[in-house]
């Protein structure tokens, strides 16, 4: 079955840097991979996601870029907000439909 | 729009009792809904995935005759935690899928439902 696999597991940057963070999949047949943003106590919120037929995607401050061909994708949120603080996951399904695989999360954490 | 709503946001219930948690789509009609569950610090674990009508689909580990799932109708599903004990203590997140526009849809997740078996 699918494999995420996320780094970094946690990630601490100033305020106004950028934060990357990396995922990679197992499964070729994937061809959905959406972001979600979770704070604490609270259920995930999809921020971002692209499909296998688009190389990149940027929504403002966020952006996501996918390789196929290597198996992985990125996060890139730039002109990072203390409110941008939270944990971050990356997944995969086959199909917007199909049920989602998550990687291990990201905990970002902004300093003012 | 696509709100889904879990309820109760959080409940205490002694070992041995059974516990059942619902999750709605408030906005939309949801023909699979997926429940995960999170320890903390963790990530999130797909238990099963309930369609409407059928039964649902768990996922290897996952105990069906413990974890009942009932999809009733397009706008609810539920999750009975069964004799529940300390260790099923745990964070259960749903999320439901719009299908209002066939296959394009992403997942909305509801706020999740903090159990704690004492």
């Amino acid at each position: 079955g699918e494999n995420v696999e996320q780094h970094p597991s946690t990630l601490s940057v100033q305020e106004g840097d950028s934060a990357v963070i990396k995922c990679t999949y197992s499964d070729s047949a994937s061809n959905y991979f959406p972001w979600y943003k979770q704070e604490l106590g609270k259920g995930p919120q999809l921020i971002i996601d692209i499909r296998s037929n688009v190389g990149e995607k940027k929504d403002q401050r966020i952006a996501v870029t996918l390789n196929k061909t290597a198996k992985h994708f990125s996060l890139h949120i730039t002109e990072t907000q203390p409110e941008d603080s939270a944990v971050y996951f990356c997944a995969a399904s086959i199909n917007q439909g199909g049920k989602l695989i998550f990687g291990q999360g990201t905990e970002l954490s902004v300093k003012p | 729009g696509a709100v889904v709503s879990q309820h109760p946001s959080w409940v205490i219930c002694k070992s041995g009792t059974s516990v059942k948690i619902e999750c709605r789509s408030l906005d939309f009609q949801a023909t699979t809904m997926f429940w995960y569950r999170q320890f903390p610090k963790q990530s999130l674990m797909l238990m099963a995935t309930s369609n409407e009508g059928s039964k649902a689909t768990y996922e290897q580990g996952v105990e069906k005759d413990k974890f009942l799932i009932n999809h009733a109708s397009l706008t609810l599903s539920t999750l009975t935690v069964t004799s529940a004990h300390p260790e099923d203590s745990s964070f259960y997140i749903c999320s439901a899928r719009w299908w209002g526009i066939g296959d394009n849809s992403p997942l909305h997740f509801g706020n999740g439902t903090r159990l704690t078996v004492t």
